[in-house]
């Protein structure tokens, strides 16, 4: 069974760029994961899915700011021109027998 | 554009059920799944299960086994979680998802309270 696991807070200031990491359990270097953003007392939103050759596929008006990126089992996430609304809270999630998510980093733009 | 809507906020007793909806509009109902998610206050995601809308195949998480059914229907485009037997600890809202290995439209989401 995939854990994924991510680093509870982070932080950038407005304009700035910050890259999230998702990391996968040993022995699961091939996972893909999936990006979600969920901003305050608001569902979830879709960002993108990050495939493990660093391939993306991008969800519906998802801006350019949003890009991802793979490395070994690491998949992350880069957010450039951070802007307020960016301040939310941010999952990854894999799939396989069962659907993971990771615990979530909470990103605050300062 | 692909939208999916959940029913409304419940408040339920300790041991009572609850039968949450959420109806699918602009794509093919059956060439997609449905997932269920909930959040607890404050807490993170939690994966509840899955339902093929094709043919009604499902997969439920281990700790809700017995507890929980989804079900579909496609004359209505409409998924269905069901849970029984609530506890305090299952207030959260829920979310609906659609899905074939990633989710990439979600719900609005069903606050669902259990006090007594």
């Amino acid at each position: 069974q995939v854990v994924l696991t991510q680093s509870p807070s982070a932080s950038a200031s407005l304009g700035a760029s910050v890259k999230l990491t998702c990391t996968l359990s040993s022995g699961h270097s091939t996972y893909g994961i999936a990006w979600h953003q969920q901003q305050p007392e608001k569902a979830p939103r879709y960002l993108m899915k990050v495939n493990s050759d660093g391939s993306l596929n991008k969800g519906d008006g998802i801006p350019d700011r949003f890009s991802g990126s793979s490395s070994g089992t690491e998949r992350y996430l880069t957010i450039s021109s951070l802007q307020s609304d960016d301040e939310a809270d941010y999952y990854c999630q894999a799939w396989g027998a069962l659907v993971v998510f990771g615990g979530g980093t909470k990103l605050t733009v300062l | 554009q692909v939208q999916l809507v959940q029913s409304g906020a419940e408040v339920k007793k300790p041991g009572a059920s609850v039968k949450v909806s959420c109806k699918a509009s602009g794509y093919t109902f059956t060439s997609y799944g449905i997932s269920w998610v909930r959040q607890a206050p404050g807490q993170g995601l939690e994966w509840m299960g899955w339902i093929s809308a094709y043919n009604g195949n499902t997969n439920y998480a281990q700790k809700l086994q017995g507890r929980v059914t989804m079900t579909t229907d496609t004359s209505t485009s409409t998924a269905y979680m069901e849970l029984r037997s609530l506890r305090s600890d299952d207030t959260a809202v829920y979310y609906c998802a659609r899905s074939k290995n990633y989710f990439d439209y979600w719900g609005q989401g069903t606050l669902v309270t259990v006090s007594s």
